[in-house]
This record gives C-alpha cells, structure tokens and sequence, in this order.
C-alpha cells in the first residue's frame, strides 16, 4: 500500500530564504504526483503537477523535482514571503486512481 | 466563474442525526471525490465516483453514503454509523481519474 512521507512537519525560515520541502513515497509506480497549498480553514490549491514521464515543473518562485525511482519529489520555493505561510502537501497517484496524500509540512516565513 | 463549490461552510450535527454535505462543480469534469482531514493527517478518500451513476469506496467509507446522478453533483451523507465525524471535508473534481485534481473550499463537520 502506498505511503506518503513529509519531512519536515513544521518549518520556520525568515523572510528572503530558499527552501526545500520533501516529499517521499514508498510505490515507485505512480501515475504523477501533485504539490498543494492550504491555508488554514480552506481548500487545497493545485501548485504543481508532475506526470511520472517528467522529472521536473516549475511556477514562478515554485520548482517541484521528480525522482520515481528513489521516491522522491522536492518543491523549492526561492526568495520566500510571508505570504508563502501555508501547509503544503504533496499527493501521488497510482495508476488505478486512488491519489494518496502526505501530512503536510506547515511553512512560517517570518518578516 | 468556473469551480467547485461546497456548502454549507459549517455544519453541527447531533447525535444520531444524518447530514448531507453539498458538492457542485461546473467544470464538466468526469471525476469527482470526497476526503476526510483530521489534524495532523494526509487526506483519506471516502468515496470517489468517475462517472455518473457510478462510485467507488476509498479506505474510510464506513459510515458514509453518495450518489452520483449528475455530471455536476456529488453529495456526501454522513449517516449516524459514522462513529467519530467531526473533521473537515473537502471535495474535488478531475477530468477524468488521471488528472490534476481541483478542491473546493471544505466543509467543517462538527458532531454536539
């Protein structure tokens, strides 16, 4: 069964930093993965898709990597803001639907 | 405006009661889901459906019903079987089961 990992689970960088959540899976047989952001009380907003084919997306300040193999995914956030304050989640899909989620690391970027 | 759109917001429910939670989307996806997010946990799939008057069940569907009879709906009835409801859900859609999923705004279940 698959199984998604988010290291870390809570985060605090000052205002400006580069950073790097992770994202880990234990099925290598994934369809793509997905990046998210919540914010407290709400739904999740779609950052990034990756398809299994592909090894990397980027978004403005956003960069997601894809390692299938060693599964791993890494979301890069560059010159962060205290508007990037947010749980970010990444979810993988399997071939046969069923898309599994991580906790979630919650990022504070403090001013 | 195109989008997924849950209600209500809040929802209190006693004791013994059914409740349905509303999920409506305009974007002539195919796929629809619910998920259930307690605090500190990844989501869980309770039910998806991939096609009208089609659904499956996800890991936790115990205790909660849904139908499927239109493209545009997909509501979810937590049933009193569910012995511990109060968490938030939230519903989302995608053009087919492949695809990047699209959430709506979630709705707090609270059981008094």
């Amino acid at each position: 069964k698959q199984e998604v990992t988010q290291i870390p689970a809570a985060l605090s960088v000052p205002e400006g930093e580069n950073l790097v959540l992770n994202c880990s899976f234990t099925d290598s047989a994934i369809y793509n993965l997905q990046w998210f952001r919540q914010d407290p009380g709400k739904g999740l907003t779609s950052l990034l898709l990756i398809q299994s084919s592909q090894r990397e997306q980027t978004s403005g300040r956003l960069n997601a990597s894809l390692d299938k193999s060693s599964g791993r995914s890494t979301l890069y956030i560059a010159a962060s803001q205290p508007g990037d304050s947010a749980t970010y989640l990444c979810a993988v899909s399997p071939p046969l639907n069923d898309m599994r989620f991580g906790a979630g690391t919650r990022l504070t970027v403090k001013p | 405006d195109g989008g997924i759109t849950q209600s209500p917001k809040y929802l209190f429910r006693k004791e013994g009661q059914n409740v349905t939670l509303s999920c409506e989307q305009n974007l002539n996806h195919d796929a629809m889901y619910w998920y259930r997010q307690d605090p500190g946990q990844g989501l869980r799939l309770i039910y998806y459906s991939q096609i009208v008057n089609d659904f499956q069940k996800g890991d936790i569907a115990e205790g909660y019903s849904v139908s499927r009879e239109k493209k545009e709906s997909f509501p979810l009835t937590v049933t009193s079987a569910q012995k511990n409801p109060t968490a938030f859900y939230l519903c989302a859609s995608s053009v087919n089961s492949y695809n990047e999923q699209f959430f709506g705004p979630g709705t707090r279940l609270t059981v008094l």
